[in-house]
């Protein structure tokens, strides 16, 4: 139940395409749900996060769609650039928890030029 | 403001040996974590801290031990080196009034134990 399923493993894109990533929880308690990007030698970096009272979040050319009922949220890569080849992770997490994290196994994306 | 910083960068061990890996942050965050980073494993927790003299286990705790005795320093103690703990850790730290959690990662530390 603490699970988080992060799927593809591995991935890759042509310049300007949209990748997606997808995750997919059991615990309904989880409440926040963010993505992290890591580059390689590097620790990863919070990209983009939602809660589930919206459905769709936006920053820049990152979007995460969320679905509450499926139990799945996504992370979508608008006009992708070899620039956003990295590591990205999909956690969850609940209140009272001390703020800890439940990670999913990563997708290593490579954006082809 | 130098954020989360790590030392040493890279070490290697031979079974049995002990070492302590170190964590700072200028951030005065209260909240702070190690992780492990196994290939295509994800993150997993292996202590965390809630404030200075606070510290409680996460999801892999053998094996290591951690103390918090500032705000700043969190360091994570190896006592008998195993394969097994060949890894890269992190460590991170975040501000409980941050509405979105975020926890900010220092630059890790890579152990081979031999």
């Amino acid at each position: 139940q603490q699970q988080v399923k992060q799927s593809p493993q591995s991935l890759i894109v042509q310049k300007g395409g949209i990748p997606i990533i997808n995750c997919a929880y059991e615990n309904t308690a989880f409440d926040y749900f963010p993505w992290y990007q890591q580059f390689p030698g590097k620790g990863p970096a919070l990209l983009i996060a939602i809660r589930p009272d919206v459905s769709e979040k936006k920053e820049g050319r990152f979007t995460i769609s969320f679905n509450k009922s499926a139990k799945q949220f996504s992370l979508h890569i608008m006009d992708s650039q070899p620039g956003d080849s990295a590591t990205y992770f999909c956690a969850a997490s609940k209140t009272g928890s001390n703020y800890q994290l439940i990670w999913g196994a990563g997708t290593k994306l490579i954006i082809k030029p | 403001n130098a954020g989360v910083t790590q030392t040493p960068k890279f070490r290697i061990l031979k079974i049995g040996q002990s070492m302590t890996l170190q964590c700072a942050q200028d951030m005065n965050h209260n909240y702070m974590y190690w992780y492990r980073q196994d290939p295509g494993m994800g993150l997993k927790l292996i202590y965390y801290s809630v404030g200075a003299g606070i510290t409680d286990k996460g999801e892999v705790p053998n094996g290591y031990n951690v103390s918090r005795s500032t705000t700043e320093d969190f360091p994570l103690r190896l006592e008998l080196a195993a394969p097994s703990q060949t890894s890269v850790y992190f460590c991170a730290s975040s501000s409980h009034s941050s509405s979105y959690n975020e926890q900010f990662f220092g630059p890790g530390t890579r152990l081979t134990v031999l």
